[in-house]
C-alpha cells in the first residue's frame, strides 16, 4: 500500500487560494489519488479523484504531476466553512474492497478572517 | 438517497455491557465498512464486508463483533470493551466493482462511544 506523507497542519485566510500537497512515493500503476475532508465529529466526505494531469470539479482541483509521485489538492478563495482536516489517499479504488484504502495523518486546515 | 445512517449518535457503556451499533445504506452499495477515529487522528480501518462476508478484519480484537444482516446493514456488536476504545465509530459503504466504480468511500457521520 502506498504510504502518503502530508503537512500535519495549514493556516489561511479567508479568500486564499490553498494548496495542499501530498507524497506517495510509491504509488502503484493502477492506483488513484483520493482526497476527503472531514469536518470535527462527522465522517469524511469525498472532495475529488485522480489518476494523472488535472481534475477539476465545483469545489476543487487535483494536480499529480506526470510521475505521480505526489499531487496537490487545490482550494480556490477557501472560506471559514472550509475549516477541517483534509486526507489523502492512495490506492486501487477501481478494484473494491480488494485494495484497503489507509488514511494518513491529514492536514488540518485552519482558516481564519 | 445518499446517506449512510449510522444509531446511535452517542453511547456510554460500561466494561460488562454488550451494546451494537448500527449502520444501514440504500444506496445499493455491496460493501460496508468500519472504521474507529480517536480525537485528531485518522480513521482506522476495522472491517470491511463486501456481497455480505467479511473481506477484511484488521486483527480486531474479538470483543468487536461485525455483522452483516444484509446487504443494507451492518452491525458492530460490543462486548466487554476496555475503556480505551472509546472512540468515534464510522460506517462507510462503496460500490464494488463496475467500471464506473470509483471506490468513493460514503460515511455516516459516526457513534460516539463512552466506554466507563
Amino acid at each position: 500500500l502506498a504510504k502518503t506523507t502530508q503537512p500535519i497542519s495549514m493556516d489561511s485566510y479567508e479568500g486564499q487560494e490553498v494548496n495542499i500537497t501530498c507524497s506517495h512515493n510509491n504509488i502503484a500503476t493502477n492506483d488513484y489519488i483520493t482526497w476527503y475532508q472531514q469536518f470535527p465529529s462527522q465522517g469524511p466526505r469525498f472532495i475529488i479523484q485522480g489518476y494523472k494531469t488535472k481534475v477539476t470539479n465545483e469545489v476543487a482541483s487535483l494536480f499529480i504531476p506526470a510521475d505521480r509521485k505526489s499531487s496537490t489538492l487545490s482550494l480556490p478563495r477557501v472560506s471559514l466553512s472550509d475549516t477541517a482536516v483534509y486526507y489523502c489517499l492512495v490506492g486501487d479504488t477501481r478494484a473494491g474492497t480488494a485494495s484497503k484504502l489507509t488514511f494518513g495523518t491529514g492536514t488540518r486546515l485552519q482558516v481564519t478572517l | 438517497d445518499t446517506e449512510v445512517t449510522q444509531t446511535p449518535k452517542h453511547l456510554v457503556m460500561g466494561m460488562t455491557n454488550k451494546k451494537s451499533l448500527k449502520c444501514e445504506q440504500h444506496m445499493g452499495h455491496r460493501a460496508m465498512y468500519w472504521y474507529k477515529q480517536k480525537a485528531k487522528k485518522p480513521p482506522e480501518l476495522m472491517f470491511v464486508y463486501s456481497y455480505e462476508k467479511l473481506s477484511i478484519n484488521e486483527s480486531v480484537p474479538s470483543r468487536f463483533s461485525p455483522e452483516c444482516p444484509n446487504s443494507s446493514l451492518l452491525n458492530l456488536h460490543l462486548h466487554a470493551l476496555q475503556p480505551e476504545d472509546s472512540a468515534l465509530y464510522l460506517c462507510a459503504s462503496s460500490q464494488e466493482g463496475g467500471r464506473r466504480n470509483t471506490g468513493e468511500l460514503f460515511f455516516g457521520e459516526g457513534s460516539r462511544l463512552t466506554v466507563l
